[in-house]
């Protein structure tokens, strides 16, 4: 099956700077790659996806690129601010397993203020 | 609020117990996912149900079983657990499922604490 690797496990910013995780993933066929946003005592939630015909999206302080070539994804954060401080899961997916999802491990990240 | 409800939020049971866990999915949505979150495994997919019928399975422990109601709610079954099944357990649902499976929701979580 798919197998995603997330790095890092965690990550410490000063309030203001740049975040940056990323992801790898081992099947060439995968083509949806979303990422969630757990806050403490919440479930995922979704906040931006990017699907294989498309090499970056971006969404206000969000933005996420992919590289089908060396099948790695990041998920990019600027500006960043004590809300953004939760823990951050990559997953991929595929049309021919039914777009099950398979998440990294996933990343704490903390903004210092 | 995702729209997606569980109960119970948290669980506390001995080894060699049954439990079961119960999700609401949001309205409209069809599909429902369960999902196992241990700390050192992160999200771990168990299974899938669209409009009552099982769709996918993951890594799913043959100690446990899940089931989609009519009414589309969903319930988790947890058999002779171990000290090993504590863990958060979520629930998600979706409009769709494949090609149009659209954005996950997830509910809250049931913390199991096996002791």
């Amino acid at each position: 099956g798919e197998n995603v690797e997330q790095h890092p496990s965690t990550l410490s910013v000063q309030e203001g700077d740049s975040a940056v995780i990323k992801c790898t993933y081992s099947d060439s066929a995968s083509n949806y790659f979303p990422w969630y946003k757990q806050e403490l005592g919440k479930g995922p939630q979704l906040i931006i996806d990017i699907r294989s015909n498309v090499g970056e999206k971006k969404d206000q302080r969000i933005a996420v690129t992919l590289n089908k070539t060396a099948k790695h994804f990041s998920l990019h954060i600027t500006e960043t601010q004590p809300e953004d401080s939760a823990v951050y899961f990559c997953a991929a997916s595929k049309r021919s397993n039914d777009y099950k999802l398979s998440f990294g491990a996933g990343t704490t990240v903390t903004v210092r203020a | 609020d995702s729209g997606v409800t569980q109960t119970p939020k948290h669980l506390i049971t001995a080894t060699g117990q049954r439990v079961t866990l119960r999700c609401s999915p949001r309205s409209g949505d069809l599909s429902v996912y369960w999902y196992q979150q241990s700390l050192d495994q992160g999200l771990q997919f168990l299974i899938q149900y669209y409009n009552g019928e099982e769709r996918a399975k993951g890594n799913i422990l043959e100690r446990f079983s899940a089931q989609q109601f009519p009414d589309l709610h969903s319930e988790l079954n947890l058999s002779s657990l171990e000290l090993g099944d504590s863990a958060l357990y979520f629930c998600a649902s979706s409009v769709g499922w494949g090609g149009n499976t659209g954005e996950l929701f997830f509910g809250e979580g049931s913390r199991l604490t096996v002791l």
